[in-house]
């Protein structure tokens, strides 16, 4: 299996900061790599996919980007809306994988 | 615009079979992985499982004894059983569509595995 780990486990940040949240892959997974955000009582929503590429809707202070096996998902400018957890997700090889999450919260 | 409804059983004891289905409505029920997921409480995702509208399974290796995912192209449903559950099955069990991304999900049912 594809070990994914995701750094760090949680986060505080104030309204306003950039946050950076890295992912890394124990393997090659070219960009095979998405960004999901989930909040408590719903299911995950896509931000990001294929490392980079901004899903339909999502603002644009959300971005990714990749570097060999480490990817990093960033928001510049924190909104109050941004708390939640965040998950990475390669599809490269099955078994398909998460990174254990980040927590995000608000100082 | 494709959204998923998942029913099921919610509260098991152990060495029961854990038994979801979900439907899929609004959208084509071809070209996807039809997708399980879980998540304890308090902790993170895990894979389950997927099969498409032909049939063709991928599981994880790690639940791949206890679990068999089967699909009902009449009614656009696939469903999921688990065999044999212990209380480390106890999560919320996601159904969702996948291409290269899990675009579309339903909302999750808690399970709970408890004598």
């Amino acid at each position: 299996d594809i070990q994914m780990t995701q750094s760090p486990s949680s986060l505080s940040a104030s309204v306003g900061d950039r946050v950076t949240i890295t992912c890394q892959a124990s393997q090659d997974i070219v960009n095979y790599l998405n960004w999901y955000q989930q909040k408590p009582g719903k299911a995950p929503k896509l931000l990001i996919y294929d490392a980079s590429n901004l899903d339909t809707g999502v603002p644009s202070r959300f971005s990714g980007s990749d570097s060999g096996t480490e990817f990093t998902f960033t928001i510049n400018s924190l909104q109050p809306e941004d708390i939640a957890t965040y998950y990475c997700q390669q599809y490269a090889n099955l078994p398909i994988t998460f990174g254990q999450g980040t927590r995000l919260e608000i100082k | 615009q494709v959204q998923l409804q998942q029913w099921g059983a919610r509260l098991l004891k152990p060495s029961e079979t854990l038994s979801l289905t979900c439907a899929v409505y609004g959208g084509s029920f071809s070209g996807y992985y039809w997708s399980w997921i879980r998540q304890p409480p308090g902790k993170g995702l895990e894979w389950i499982g997927e099969i498409n509208d032909s049939g063709n399974t991928n599981y994880n290796p790690s639940l791949k004894s206890r679990v068999s995912i089967s699909v009902d192209t009449s009614k656009n449903q696939f469903s999921l059983k688990l065999n044999s559950v212990t209380a480390a099955d106890t999560a919320v069990y996601f159904c969702a569509s996948r291409t290269m991304t899990f675009d579309y999900w339903g909302e999750g049912t808690l399970v709970t595995v408890s004598s």
